[in-house]
């Protein structure tokens, strides 16, 4: 059973570019969330979504940033004209309803 | 006041020994707590659920108190490959229908074994 899958696991964007990670989930988990990694931080929750639906973006920044997770295909989280406060460490979580999340591998990106 | 306040360590201890981890949360309504461990660069994985009973794991031992809003974790004999950074986790578990579930982190105290 494949664990949580993200990609690319590195993403090097230029300032003002734009920025698309990739989750797919654990087989049979349809619950996905996204949490961001700064340099010495914490994780911070990000966003909670189910298929078609954003459950709580109450993480999300206002500005530039947009997740889906469509009907089919991965989970994505965009990142618009990014900027050099945007590098950070990406994970993705998938869970069963109510359940324990298991977390991806991540995706480092990096803005020069 | 951080939500969840753990010491960043680092702890270096000799293979062998035991060593303790404290933290803190700030919010009285949360509902699960969980120790994970986070290798250098890599996702975090769950290590133990921590529950009001306390309880116990091989060399690990997890103890919540809620009155104090304070969790821990010690670490018996500890491996070489224990060297990771602990990460203490709380959920709100504000399920209002919508099921959110977010996880708060903690900054996470790093140990390192010594041979």
């Amino acid at each position: 059973n494949a664990g949580v899958m993200q990609n690319p696991r590195h993403l090097v964007r230029r300032r003002g570019q734009e920025a698309r990670l990739r989750c797919s989930p654990m087989k049979g988990h349809s619950h996905v969330y996204w949490y961001r990694q700064l340099p010495e931080e914490g994780l911070k929750f990000m966003v909670y979504l189910q298929k078609e639906n954003i459950i709580d973006e109450s993480g999300m920044p206002k500005e530039r940033f947009s997740a889906e997770f469509p009907k089919e295909g991965p989970s994505i989280l965009r990142i618009q004209q990014v900027v050099r406060g945007d590098s950070a460490a990406y994970f993705c979580a998938s869970s069963l309803p109510r359940g324990e999340q298991y977390f991806g591998p991540g995706t480092r990106l990096t803005v020069t | 006041r951080k939500e969840v306040e753990q010491d960043p360590g680092p702890f270096n201890v000799p293979e062998g020994a035991t060593v303790a981890f404290n933290c803190t949360y700030s919010n009285s309504a949360s509902q699960s707590f969980f120790w994970y461990r986070q290798d250098c660069r890599k996702e975090p994985k769950l290590l133990m659920s921590v529950y009001s009973s306390g309880n116990e794991d091989g060399r690990f031992t997890a103890q919540l108190n809620r009155a104090s809003q304070y969790i821990s974790l010690l670490i018996r004999d500890s491996k070489l490959s224990d060297s990771a950074t602990y990460l203490c986790v709380v959920n709100i578990g504000a399920y209002s229908g919508a099921g959110s579930y977010q996880l708060t982190f903690g900054k996470g105290t790093k140990l390192s074994v010594i041979p």
